[in-house]
């Protein structure tokens, strides 16, 4: 089975603009989860969805949102980027039934 | 809220040494709790979990048991090799109901050879 999925990998952007990042969940798993993790950080919450509906939201500003699609993949949307919004974004996946979270390996986003 | 305490890295080995890396936290209720390790350039993995007080995770060598009493759960592991080098981090998923795990900062361990 494949695992969370996440892309790009990596990503450069400039201040001002919007990206958008993409998360495939491990088949089965409703839930999809976000994190941005800076470096020397531990990832930190930014939303979760379940059945395409927002279930929890983290401490961060308007300019993040995010959705979940039938299929239960998820998109990350950020505008106006900021350098400080540079990190490895997280994606994990679970299931009702289960206790743990599954990550995918990441997108790296650099805002130059 | 809830909260993960780590020690603060780097943790510096030679191989074949014993590793602890402590974690404590602070949640209400009955809270699952988790060691998950990240490589370099990679995400996070998990390593081993436990889900009530008492229990023992284990995995790889790792192991870590949930003492309520002490709130704590820290990871151990009796000999270190090089491939053990990564960041650790632990985590708690609190038993209200939310799949929403906390976080520790994050424990880099360095195996010297």
């Amino acid at each position: 089975d494949a695992g969370v999925t996440q892309s790009p990998t990596h990503l450069i952007k400039t201040r001002g603009q919007h990206v958008t990042l993409r998360c495939s969940p491990i088949s089965g798993h409703k839930s999809v989860s976000w994190y941005q993790q800076v470096l020397g950080q531990g990832p930190q919450f930014i939303f979760q969805y379940y059945e395409k509906e927002e279930r929890g939201r983290g401490n961060f500003p308007d300019r993040f949102s995010a959705r979940q699609f039938p299929n239960y993949s998820s998109e990350l949307n950020v505008n106006a980027l900021l350098l400080g919004d540079s990190a490895l974004y997280l994606c994990a996946s679970s299931s009702p039934s289960n206790t743990e979270a599954f990550f995918g390996q990441g997108t790296r986003l650099t805002v130059v | 809220g809830d909260s993960v305490t780590q020690m603060e890295g780097p943790v510096t080995l030679s191989e074949e040494a014993f590793l602890t890396i402590n974690c404590t936290y602070t949640a209400t209720g009955y809270p699952s709790l988790f060691w998950y390790v990240q490589y370099p350039g990679e995400g996070l993995q998990l390593l081993l979990k436990a889900t009530k007080a008492d229990d023992k995770g284990s995995n790889k060598g790792f192991e870590a048991t949930y003492r309520k009493e002490t709130t704590s759960f820290h990871l151990e592991k009796g000999s270190v090799q090089v491939s053990d080098s990564a960041v650790y981090f632990c985590a708690l998923r609190s038993s209200g109901g939310s799949y929403i795990p906390t976080f520790g900062r994050g424990t880099s361990l360095i195996v010297h050879p």
